[in-house]
Order: structure tokens, then sequence, then C-alpha cells
């Protein structure tokens, strides 16, 4: 079974710039979460989707958004980059929400450097 | 006081040492435990899950969780060159509802 994918897997970007982050879960997960990295914080949470609707948001700014699809693919966005955005960007994905969800798996990350 | 601590390291051992890794953390609603490792330029893999207290075994990793002193380990048997790592804790509450809460790893060298 393959594992989750995330695209792309280096980005640089600009300070004010925007970017998208791709997703796509395990085969059969449903729920999907978003971290950020860096060596200073570590690994914070973004925000989780299940079914489409986000079940659980991290004390991040409001640039920072996601979204699902009816695939389980998800997708985050991030809006007028600042230095401090770069970061590891990773997406787990588990079966289901709530419950045996705990069992998360991990893609590669995006490595997204602002400059 | 952060709600998951650990001792960032870096922690050097030889080839077959026993490796002791550990996080303590301050929430008592915390009921679900979590091994990762990430190697360099990858995404955490999931290592060992356990609820509640006790022990766990699996091959050469053996995690412990004592909530009674909000403090858990791994325990890595006969450690090899290629479990040169960082190791991440992750823990969560009960109520399913509710997100990861990640130490920040323990870099881990193990010298052939």
């Amino acid at each position: 079974k393959a594992g989750v994918t995330q695209t792309p897997r280096y980005l640089i970007k600009t300070r004010g710039q925007q970017v998208t982050l791709s997703c796509s879960p395990i085969s059969g997960h449903r729920s999907v979460s978003w971290y950020q990295q860096t060596p200073g914080q570590g690994l914070q949470f973004l925000f989780e989707y299940f079914s489409e609707t986000q079940r659980n948001k991290g004390n991040f700014p409001g640039r920072f958004s996601g979204r699902q699809f009816s695939n389980s693919r998800s997708e985050m966005n991030v809006s007028t980059l600042e230095l401090g955005d770069s970061a590891l960007y990773l997406c787990a994905s588990s079966l289901e929400y709530g419950g045996s969800s705990y069992e998360q798996y991990f893609g590669p990350g995006t490595r997204l450097t602002v400059t | 006081q952060k709600e998951v601590e650990q001792d960032p390291g870096p922690l050097s051992v030889p080839e077959g040492a026993i490796v002791s890794l550990n996080c303590t953390y301050s929430n008592s609603a915390f009921q679900y435990f979590m091994w990762y490792r990430q190697y360099s330029r990858k995404g955490p893999e999931l290592l060992m899950y356990t609820y509640s207290s006790g022990n766990k075994e699996d091959g050469r990793f053996t995690a412990q969780v004592d909530k009674s002193s909000k403090y858990i380990s791994l325990f890595i048997r006969d450690s090899q060159p290629s479990d040169s790592a960082t190791y991440l804790c992750a823990m969560s509450m009960n109520s399913g509802n509710t997100p990861l809460v990640f130490g920040k790893g323990t870099r881990l060298s193990v010298i052939a």
C-alpha cells in the first residue's frame, strides 16, 4: 500500500507570496492532519480535516488555511509568506477521526524556504 | 512549562548498547502515547503506540508508560547504526477529538 505523498518536496518562495501544498493520504484513510516542524518549536499542529470538514485547528494565524476534497486529498495554503514560515510542513493521515485515529502516518514533508 | 518535555540530546552510544529515551508531560488527561522515529530529511515514522499505563514490546523496542509519574520511555536493545535518528514522543487525550502533542525530539547516534 502506498504511503502518504506530499508535493512538492521542496519550495522556495519570496516574502509576501502565497503557497499551496498538497497531500494524498494512504488509500482508505479519511483523516488528514497538517504539522509545521521547525528546529526551535518542533512539530506543531496546524489543522485536521475529516470528511471535508476542519475538525481541529492549532494556534496559527489565519494566513494558514486548508481544505480537504471528497477523495480525502488535502491542500494547505499559506498567504502573505513571512520569513518565519520557513519550515518542514508535514501531512499525516489516519484511518478515522477520533478513536483509533491516533495512529497517524506521516508523509516525507514539503521543505518551504521563504527568502 | 511545556506540555511535553524531551531532552534534545544529542545522545551518542556504541553499537549494541541499550538506549533509553524519555519524555515527561504535564497534562494528566493524556491517554495515548506514541513514539516516532525521524531520519534526516524524512517524515516521522510511527514506532510504538500504547494506551494508558504499562509496557509494550516490539522486537528490540519497548515502550513504557508511567501515568502516575507522567513519564514515558522508549528502550532500544542491541542498538544498531541504523537506529541513528531523531526520536519523537507524542501523546493525546482520551476524548478522541484532540490533536497529537509532540516532544521536540531526541537525536540519537549509534556509533559502529
